[in-house]
């Protein structure tokens, strides 16, 4: 069964540092997205990316933030100087359809463990 | 804004049926779902439902959708040691964005 993939499973970073986070969606998948939970948190909302532009984002996703589908098959996060508030588990998500009223059935991949020392 | 709120826990006994209820506040949601996440793991899809559904079956799994009373509840029948996990509602429907709810953490007691 297809399924999104994100690596690494678990990044630890100093405060301060670029950390770039990998998923590679399902293959027929267009839309992309990412989300975070912080421990003991809900599962927030960060962005989502379709066509190779932003398609929505949170107040979250600032200009720490950026998305990238550098080729055919990853999707990636990247968070510059990171902050310690930025420890949490990071969620890749991708949907064949997108947007209001759409099947937006997200499959999610197993999540970045990001801990900021 | 948008706001999913679903109980923290539940404590069942092994055979039981389990029942997690959860509210919904946005009244265009679209298709409204429960993912189940094992500890360490990620959000697995369990089952969704469409908006002008009022029930759907899935072997173990019923969904009942009340969209007058925005409520949503997911019941699972047979409860094993194995459906140990916390359960998210959520929905979308408002943009790209789904909208989850905290969490309810299911303890199956052998």
């Amino acid at each position: 069964e297809p399924e999104v993939t994100q690596t690494p499973s678990h990044q630890v970073t100093q405060m301060g540092q670029e950390v770039i986070l990998r998923c590679v969606p399902i293959s027929n998948h267009l839309y992309f997205y990412w989300y975070r939970q912080i421990l003991g948190q809900k599962v927030e909302f960060l962005v989502s990316f379709y066509n190779n532009e932003i398609s929505e984002k949170s107040e979250i996703f600032d200009d720490q933030f950026s998305v990238e589908r550098p080729d055919g098959s990853n999707f990636t996060l990247k968070i510059r100087s990171t902050k310690l508030e930025d420890s949490a588990m990071y969620f890749c998500a991708s949907s064949v359809a997108g947007g209001a009223d759409s099947k937006n059935i997200q499959y999610f991949g197993a999540g970045t463990r990001l801990s900021v020392l | 804004g948008e706001d999913v709120e679903q109980s923290l826990f539940l404590s069942v006994r092994e055979g039981d049926s389990s029942v997690i209820n959860c509210t919904y506040t946005d009244s265009s949601s679209t298709y409204l779902y429960w993912y189940k996440q094992e500890p360490g793991a990620g959000l697995q899809l369990l089952t969704y439902i469409f908006s002008n559904m009022d029930m759907k079956q899935d072997q173990r799994l019923t969904v009942l959708l009340n969209k007058k009373d925005k409520h949503l509840s997911l019941r699972i029948a047979d409860t094993q040691t194995g459906d140990s996990a916390i359960y998210f509602c959520a929905e979308s429907g408002g943009g790209f964005k789904t909208i989850f709810g905290a969490g309810t953490r299911l303890f199956v007691k052998a």
